[in-house]
């Protein structure tokens, strides 16, 4: 149980093209998924907070216009990244979670390089 | 604010326990524990609620000191497959907005035959 399945599992494109990734839970109703980036040998770091049917709350330093979340169902959430440049490739990883003071289950990530 | 975890990198034999520190400087509402493989999404492990709360499963546990904001994994005679980077994350006495984890900077474990 408690699957989420992220896709595409992996995109190069090249720069200024924009680029969505979806987030959905299989098995289970999300209200609330997150979604983290993570550079190579580091930690993952919050980009935003998605709950269904509601704007995302975006952390600090991150553009809302670049990264464009839409969490449009209990099953589903997609990152988009808009006009794409080098320095937005990195490994996109969502999670999703039932409730709070429970786990958050993650994708199996994006890993997107802009060429 | 992030959570300073410790060690940052350990490395031991197949059977050799091991242990991983998480502090925090802020109130901590709960902690939870992951396992990230290379290229892999993070697993979850445990999560630890209120303090003193002590958990575990195969020989894996945790423990959560409230009062020190501080929880540590233990990893008991260790396998193979408990190779990989191990990351707490940590919620905060909640401000009202969404609860949310910040990560720790990730401790690599490697096990070796």
């Amino acid at each position: 149980g408690a699957v989420v399945s992220q896709h595409p599992s992996w995109v190069i494109c090249k720069s200024g093209t924009s680029v969505k990734i979806e987030c959905r839970s299989l098995d289970f109703q999300a209200t609330t998924m997150f979604w983290y980036r993570q550079f190579p040998k580091q930690s993952l770091m919050l980009m935003a907070t998605s709950n269904e049917g509601s704007k995302a709350t975006y952390e600090q330093g991150v553009e809302k216009d670049k990264f464009l979340i839409n969490h449009a169902s209990l099953t589903l959430s997609t990152l988009t990244v808009t006009s794409a440049h080098p320095e937005d490739s990195s490994f996109y990883i969502c999670s999703a979670r039932v409730l709070d003071n429970q786990p958050q289950h993650f994708g199996d990530g994006t890993r997107l390089s802009i060429l | 604010q992030q959570p300073v975890q410790s060690p940052q990198a350990v490395i031991l034999r197949e059977g050799e326990d091991a242990v991983i520190n998480c502090s925090s400087s802020k109130a901590l509402y709960s902690v939870h524990w992951y396992r990230q493989k290379h290229g892999e999404a993070p697993v979850f492990l445990m999560i630890l609620l209120k303090g003193g709360e002590q958990k575990g499963h195969d020989k894996i546990s945790a423990s959560f000191n409230e009062k020190k904001q501080q929880s540590s994994l233990y990893l008991t005679a260790s396998q193979l497959s408990y190779s990989g980077t191990y990351f707490c994350g940590t919620e905060y006495v909640p401000s009202g907005s969404a609860r949310q984890l910040t990560f720790g900077s990730g401790t690599q474990l490697t096990v070796l035959p």
